[in-house]
């Protein structure tokens, strides 16, 4: 079964500086798609990005990008320009190729320092 | 455009009581849909989902039901609550495909008292 891990709890960015946070997952299929979501204290989902294993380019949306490294199965988020709205949990998802739901990591909850 | 609505939004329910939560989507038919359970602090843990009317799939034994008596309506069920059934409720729908991403709706924060 596919697993997703993000092994970083909590963070925290100054306002204005850039983070990064990691996640990793564990498939044997080679065709995939992979999500962020950002989970404000509304409780709201909310997508942040989305990227497909078979583009080797990665994904970016204004100030939010991955870094997709498909050898290490890795699928980090960078964001950049932290703003207090980003403070948020912040959840990694897989998706395999069939119709098959999301696998979520446990979150890493982000904090914004002014 | 799609829309998805989840009620209620709040619930305090008695040990031992019934409970129906309720979610339809609107907008786009032959949905998937997916309710997902999220415990104070922590990662959303897939509960039930369904490709279509009447075929629910479960992913983890326990005290819940889920029903799909149309296309586009999900209904999560229990005969009797648990105090462990407290939690944050999340509905969702997607397009079939792996590349569809999951929208979800408000959720229910449902407290077993």
């Amino acid at each position: 079964a596919q697993t997703v891990t993000q092994s970083q709890p909590e963070m925290s960015v100054q306002e204005a500086e850039t983070v990064t946070l990691s996640c990793t997952y564990d498939t044997s299929e080679s065709d995939y798609y992979l999500f962020w979501y950002k989970q404000p204290p509304s409780r709201q989902m909310i997508l942040v990005i989305r990227q497909e294993a078979y583009k080797q380019q990665n994904a970016t949306e204004n100030r939010f990008s991955v870094n997709f490294q498909k050898a290490a199965k890795s699928f980090s988020l960078k964001i950049s320009d932290s703003q207090l709205g980003d403070a948020a949990m912040y959840f990694c998802a897989y998706r395999g190729s069939g119709n098959t739901p999301l696998v979520f990591g446990k979150g890493t909850r982000l904090s914004v320092i002014a | 455009s799609q829309t998805i609505h989840q009620w209620p939004a709040t619930l305090v329910q008695p040990v031992g009581s019934p409970l129906s939560l309720e979610c339809t989507v609107e907008g786009t038919s032959n949905p998937n849909l997916y309710w997902y359970r999220q415990a104070a602090g922590r990662g959303l843990q897939l509960l039930f989902y369904s490709v279509g009317i009447g075929q629910i799939s479960s992913e983890v034994p326990q005290n819940l039901s889920a029903s799909r008596p149309q296309d586009r309506q999900f209904i999560l069920s229990s005969k009797k609550l648990l105090l462990s059934d407290s939690g944050f409720y999340l509905c969702a729908w997607s397009s079939r495909g792996g590349n569809s991403p999951l929208h979800f709706g408000n959720g229910t924060r449902l407290t077993v008292t």
